[in-house]
């Protein structure tokens, strides 16, 4: 089956600097790569996705880019502010399959 | 609207005892999952059913069972509550077999065995 590895599992950062939080996964027949963030408390929710066919996706503030060759992907968060402050979740799944695989989560604080 | 609702939100109970948490989309969605989250933040695959057949049962005690009446709805009962039961209980649901389209979570039940 997939397996999927997130770092790190922890990240602080100053306001206004750069997050990055990498994943790699290992089933070379996975081709969809959303990312959840979870707020203290609350559910995860979607926030970026990316698909195969595309090495990179913005939304604002928020980029993801994917390596297939490398089997790595890579979530980007821009002038970080106080309120991005969450776990983050990368997860793999494939049409194929009936189930994400997710990575173990990346706690990030944002300092003011 | 809620598109996918637990109840309840919250549960405390004693070692023990034999409790239900429920879910219900209003999303169409064919397929419904039940995920733990233990304390590291870790998302575990419980169950998984389309259209009220189980297709994902991972290795989880069984004490554990799902109940899916129809689509719309997945169920969790817990027998016999022990300490390490202890956790966040997420429900999900996503479109027919379109794992490519992202899940839709539920709010969570924070299961507290005491």
């Amino acid at each position: 089956g997939e397996n999927v590895e997130q770092h790190p599992s922890t990240l602080s950062v100053q306001e206004g600097d750069s997050a990055v939080i990498k994943c790699t996964y290992s089933d070379s027949a996975s081709n969809y790569f959303p990312w959840y963030k979870q707020e203290l408390g609350k559910r995860p929710q979607l926030i970026i996705d990316i698909r195969s066919n595309v090495g990179e996706k913005k939304d604002q503030r928020i980029a993801v880019t994917l390596n297939k060759t490398a089997k790595h992907f890579s979530l980007h968060i821009t002038e970080t502010q106080p309120e991005d402050s969450a776990v983050y979740f990368c997860a793999a799944s494939k049409n194929t399959g009936n189930q994400f695989y997710f990575g173990t989560g990346t706690s990030l604080t944002v300092i003011p | 609207d809620t598109a996918v609702s637990q109840t309840p939100k919250y549960l405390v109970t004693q070692m023990g005892n034999d409790k239900s948490i429920k879910c219900e989309q209003n999303l169409g969605h064919d397929t419904m999952y039940w995920y733990k989250q233990d304390s590291k933040k870790f998302l575990k695959i419980m169950f998984s059913y389309n259209n009220k057949e189980l297709i994902i049962n991972e290795t989880v005690p069984n004490r554990f069972s799902p109940k899916s009446p129809d689509k719309a709805h997945l169920n969790l009962h817990i027998n016999s509550l022990e300490l390490g039961d202890s956790a966040v209980y997420f429900c999900a649901s996503s479109p027919k077999g379109a794992v490519t389209y992202g899940y839709t979570f539920g709010s969570g039940t924070r299961l507290t065995v005491v």
